[in-house]
Formats: C-alpha cells, structure tokens, sequence
C-alpha cells in the first residue's frame, strides 16, 4: 500500500523561502508523475505543480516564477521549494501521485491518489 | 485555465437522501473529470475518476455522469459517514483545476 508524508518547517517568514519533502513508501516513485496541492485555510485547492522520475516539471503557471519541484529518485523523495512568500501561501500543502492510464480513445486519464495526510505551512514574522 | 464551478455550494439533507452536486466547466472537458471526498482535517479522497469510474473500495452508492462542460456527482442514499466537501477537479489541461467545494451537512 502506497504511503506518502510530507515533511518541513510549519512556520516559515515572510520574504524566505518554503521548502517540503514528500517521502513515498510502498512503491517505487520511478513509475509515476508526483504532484504538490495546497489549500488555504477553509479554502478550496490549488494545485501546484508536478514532477517525474526523470526531473521533467510542470507548474501552475500562477506560481511558476516562484516555484521549484524536484525529485530524488535514490530516496524515494520529492520535493518543492516555494520562494518569496507571503502571507497568502499560509496553507496545508499536500503531496499526491498523478496516476493515468489511457481511455478508449488513446488519450491519457489523470488523477491524483493516493495523497500525503498534509501540512500546515504558515508564513507569519 | 478551466474554471470548474460547483452547485450548490453547500446543501442540508437528511441520512437516506438522494443527492446530487453539479460540475460546471469553463470549456469542455470531455469526461476528464474527477471527484474527491474531503472530511474535516482529512486529505481529499479519490471517489472517482474519468467522470463515472469509481475508485476501487468506494460505496456503490457513489455514481458520476456527463461529458463536455456538465458533470454531477450522485449519491443514491446519503450515510452517516458521507457528510463531507465534494471537489470535482479536471483533468483535461495544465494546470489542473478543482471546483470550490459543496459541503454536505446534516438536515
């Protein structure tokens, strides 16, 4: 059973740069894409940004000058790095696989499942 | 980017209700469309997937439908443990794209 766990700092200021690990058990991170998703608090969700196994990203272009997804495939870890933050980056950040498959029609189906239990981030002096 | 409208927003209903949460998109989607289950403090939680494919150890009572721009997500007969915010989310295009919630409350 695949398991994923964010880790970081739950208290980062103003101006620094956020940074969390995402650590995947039960299954090799090699096979799929991994994705961030954050949600502010009683807010709606956002997805950040993905990575596969071999380095290759993708960023909501809302966050993109600011954000950076790795992977360490030799730890079976990802990671993002959020830079210049303020107070409306106070959210809980989730880690996701990004599974697909492809439909009738050859094109791919995505979804995110299973995710990480979250983290709350907040950006406060 | 897609925006994904949900209606209602939120909705009371009683247990053994049938409900039903719409899906709206900006610009079709074709049925690239999921829905995920979010308790308090919880992560989300895949329900479906592709619009009508239920994720495997989801109640039978869960079910999705539609195509192009208009999706609902129905629930036959509404448990105890199904009060929760509903997100539909797409998965058409980059970036990805989720609804802003319909929370299901106790009548």
């Amino acid at each position: 059973q695949v398991q994923l766990q964010e880790s970081g700092p739950g208290l980062v200021k103003p101006s620094e740069t956020l940074s969390l690990t995402c650590t995947v058990s039960g299954d090799s991170i090699d096979t799929y894409r991994w994705s961030w998703i954050r949600q502010p608090p009683g807010k709606g969700l956002e997805w950040i940004g993905n990575v596969y196994s071999s380095g290759s990203t993708n960023y909501n272009p809302s966050l993109e000058s600011r954000v950076t997804i790795s992977i360490d495939t030799s730890k079976n870890q990802f990671s993002l790095k959020l830079s210049s933050v303020t107070a409306a980056d106070t959210a809980v950040y989730y880690c996701a696989r990004d599974n697909r498959r492809r439909d009738s029609s050859g094109w791919y189906v995505h979804w995110f499942d299973p995710w990480g239990q979250g983290t709350l981030v907040t950006v406060s002096s | 980017d897609i925006q994904m409208t949900q209606s209602p927003s939120s909705l009371s209903a009683s247990v053994g209700d049938r409900v039903t949460i719409t899906c709206r998109a900006s610009q079709s989607i074709s049925t690239y469309l999921n829905w995920y289950q979010q308790k308090p403090g919880k992560a989300p939680n895949l329900l479906i997937y592709a619009t009508s494919s239920l994720q495997s150890g989801v109640p039978s009572r869960f079910s999705g439908s539609g195509s192009g721009t208009d999706f609902t997500l129905t629930i036959s007969s509404l448990q105890p443990e199904d009060f929760a915010t509903y997100y539909c989310q797409q998965s058409s295009t980059l970036p990805r794209t989720f609804g802003q919630g319909t929370k299901v409350e106790i009548k």
